[in-house]
């Protein structure tokens, strides 16, 4: 079975100041796929990382994923009230077709609050 | 990315009932999943539903209990069947926005509540 760490499980900030958010695994993944909830929706993903190593930046989100595709994270600068909600990592196993295609692994979630 | 719409999105049922979810797609899709998201808890798979055959369930999840149904390529439900308050969670579907694993479409969930 697949685990994957996810810390802080809940984070309260003033706006303007930076985080990270941090997945950790002993697994390897395919993709590690980042995700934000809004209370009464689902989830909707922010992005994806494939290689290791990789870097993608989203604005003032930075996402990593590891050299071993185990582990990954998500630094955002500046943080503003507008980036208040629950992030949550997904580990993907295996590739489109294959057996555990879909079977995408959580970490528990980061609830993150921005004080105006 | 596909577009899906689940219903209902909340609902509050007693014990012993059964409801039944429904997620379309606007687009057609071999696999469609299920998941369920527990208070304050992250989203667990249920199960994987492929249209033409039988839903493929995870651990800790049986038909009985969670039967699938897909009867097209854009379509699918899921009952929660006998439930009890520990039944209460989130549920949603999802499906491979670009069918190559590296993310995912969900629906905007149910919200169940067992009395």
């Amino acid at each position: 079975t697949q685990l994957l760490e996810q810390s802080p499980q809940f984070l309260s900030i003033q706006e303007g100041e930076n985080l990270t958010v941090y997945c950790n695994s002993s697994s390897v993944f395919s993709s590690l796929q980042w995700y934000r909830q809004e209370p009464g929706e689902g989830p909707v993903l922010l992005v994806t990382v494939v290689t290791g190593g990789e870097v993608k930046k989203l604005k003032r989100l930075t996402f990593q994923f590891g050299d071993a595709r185990k582990d990954s994270s998500l630094h955002i600068t500046a943080a503003q009230p507008g980036d208040t909600g629950l992030y949550l990592c997904a580990g993907a196993a295996g590739y489109a077709g294959g057996t555990s295609y879909g079977k995408l692994t959580f970490g528990q979630g980061t609830i993150l609050t921005v004080h105006p | 990315s596909a577009v899906i719409s689940q219903k209902p999105s909340r609902d509050i049922c007693q014990r012993g009932t059964s409801l039944t979810i429904q997620c379309q797609v606007d687009s057609q899709v071999t696999m469609m999943f299920w998941y369920r998201q527990q208070p304050g808890q992250s989203l667990t798979l249920i199960a994987t539903a492929n249209q033409g055959s039988e839903a493929t369930y995870e651990s800790g999840f049986v038909i009985d209990k969670f039967p699938i149904s897909r009867p097209n390529l854009t379509f699918s439900t899921l009952t929660v069947s006998n439930m009890s308050p520990e039944d209460s969670s989130i549920y949603l579907c999802s499906v491979d926005r670009d069918r190559n694993n590296y993310g995912y479409t969900f629906g905007s969930g149910t919200r169940l509540t067992v009395v």
